[in-house]
């Protein structure tokens, strides 16, 4: 079965410092990717998703993630994290006959000022 | 903008009683979702439409049942709520082949 697994469940960083969150999935083929964001007590957010093509995606809120097909990983990154980037990050992954995301268990951030 | 909205963002129920959870968009999706959303198990998925009168069993559907009358309203049911459906219940709404979701705020059930 395909599954999203997000090995770390909290991380916390100090305001400014790079962030990479790590993201891999088991899919036989290569599924279409997707990062959302969820603040406190709001839905999820698209912050950006790969499809096809160029393997480096740039979303909002100056986020990136990078696909590797060999290592069947999406993480997502920031140069510089900032306050306000505290929240809770989903990978998910659609398979390409359904338009069915199925989410990983989420990592939740915590930045130091 | 997509708006996805969800009757109640904070309800309380009794077990046994009967829970209406209701989601509504304006952009005119075909697809509509209804999520849960657990502490340390992400967003499992409840039921899937996607089309009036058409729905899908997701990874979690016991306990459940959905109605889409209407495109633009997916109901959420709880025939007879019980303590293990307290959670958040998150709504998304989507074109069908595109798979972006646009999600509601989420209505945060507690059955006591």
């Amino acid at each position: 079965a395909q599954s999203v697994t997000q090995p770390d469940i909290h991380i916390t960083v100090s305001e400014g410092a790079s962030l990479e969150l790590r993201c891999n999935y088991s899919y036989g083929a290569t599924p279409y990717l997707f990062w959302y964001v969820q603040s406190p007590g709001q839905g999820l957010q698209l912050l950006l998703k790969y499809f096809s093509g160029d393997t480096l995606v740039q979303g909002i809120k100056g986020f990136e993630a990078e696909f590797k097909r060999s290592q069947s990983s999406f993480n997502l990154r920031k140069p510089s994290v900032h306050w306000s980037d505290a929240a809770e990050y989903f990978c998910a992954v659609a398979m390409y006959n359904t338009d069915k995301l199925i989410f990983g268990t989420g990592t939740r951030l915590q930045v130091f000022p | 903008d997509v708006k996805v909205t969800q009757s109640s963002r904070y309800l309380v129920k009794r077990t046994g009683e009967k829970v209406f959870l209701e989601c509504v968009q304006d952009m005119d999706h075909e697809n509509m979702f209804w999520y849960r959303q657990d502490p340390g198990l992400g967003l499992r998925l409840i039921y899937f439409s996607y089309d009036v009168k058409m729905k899908e069993k997701g990874d979690i559907p016991e306990g459940y049942s959905v109605s889409r009358e209407k495109k633009e309203r997916f109901s959420l049911i709880l025939e007879s709520a019980s303590t293990n459906q307290t959670s958040m219940y998150l709504c998304a709404t989507g074109t069908s082949g595109r798979r972006e979701l646009f999600f509601g705020e989420g209505s945060r059930l507690t059955v006591l």
